[in-house]
């Protein structure tokens, strides 16, 4: 299996600053067919089902705002969330869909400092 | 408004089985794939497996391999996922999710709608 390995574990962020989640992957998810990069991150509240906010690494889904962003390549990705705001708090993960099983990093919590 | 409907939540005693549904509403189930995930109580989501609405064809998470089955009823309208020889670790939310790209034939994909899941609760 590939392991999805996130940092920090948890964060806090002042109201309108930047706030930076990492991940990595324990091999690859560079897909060498079409050179994309099989890397998702998504949002969870508390209570609700996780919801994509990226996909393919740097691809926001549709109706997403646009403070949130994503990058990386190979095995180091990042989710980055410009001028947080107070809906933003939730715990993230990232997932690699690149193999079966399609495997979740442990999650960070973001909170309001 | 595109969104998946789960069954209610279930209770079992360990060694039991539990079924769960998932339909879709405002698309067409059979375009797109189908994912089973879960989530215990404070972890990680978990994947479990897949289905090709369309054709039918599976995939299990060798962790499960020989307790899961993903299945489609006749008119591809509801997805079922069960579960047997249940433990008392299985207790979780289930979720089914929807595989993002229309027509795809493999389960490499994010999961862009998610049902809003089901408890089951494994008690003796």
């Amino acid at each position: 299996d590939i392991m999805m390995t996130q940092s920090p574990d948890s964060l806090a962020v002042s109201l309108g600053e930047r706030a930076t989640i990492n991940c990595r992957s324990s091999q690859s998810v560079l897909h060498d067919s079409n050179k994309r990069h099989y890397l998702a991150w998504y949002q969870q509240k508390s209570g609700q089902s996780p919801k994509l906010l990226i996909s393919w690494a740097s691809t926001r889904e549709s109706g997403v705002p646009d403070r949130f962003s994503g990058s990386g390549s190979g095995t180091d990705f990042t989710l980055t969330i410009n001028s947080l705001q107070a809906e933003d708090v939730a715990i993230y993960y990232c997932q690699q869909y690149y193999s079966t099983p399609q495997t979740f990093g442990q999650g960070t919590r973001l909170d309001i400092k | 408004q595109v969104r998946l409907v789960q069954s209610g939540a279930e209770v079992r005693k360990p060694g039991a089985s539990v079924t769960i549904s998932c339909k879709a509403a405002g698309y067409t189930l059979s375009d797109y794939g189908i994912h089973w995930v879960r989530q215990a109580p404070g972890q990680r989501p978990e994947w479990m497996g897949w289905i090709n609405v369309d054709k039918g064809n599976t995939k299990y998470s060798y962790k499960l391999q020989g307790r899961v089955t993903i299945t489609r009823d006749n008119y591809a309208t509801t997805v079922y996922m069960g579960l047997n020889r249940l433990r008392f670790d299985d207790t979780a939310v289930y979720f089914c999710a929807r595989g993002l790209r229309k027509d795809n034939h493999d389960s490499f994909d994010p999961f862009d709608i998610w049902g809003h899941g089901t408890l089951v609760t494994v008690s003796s």
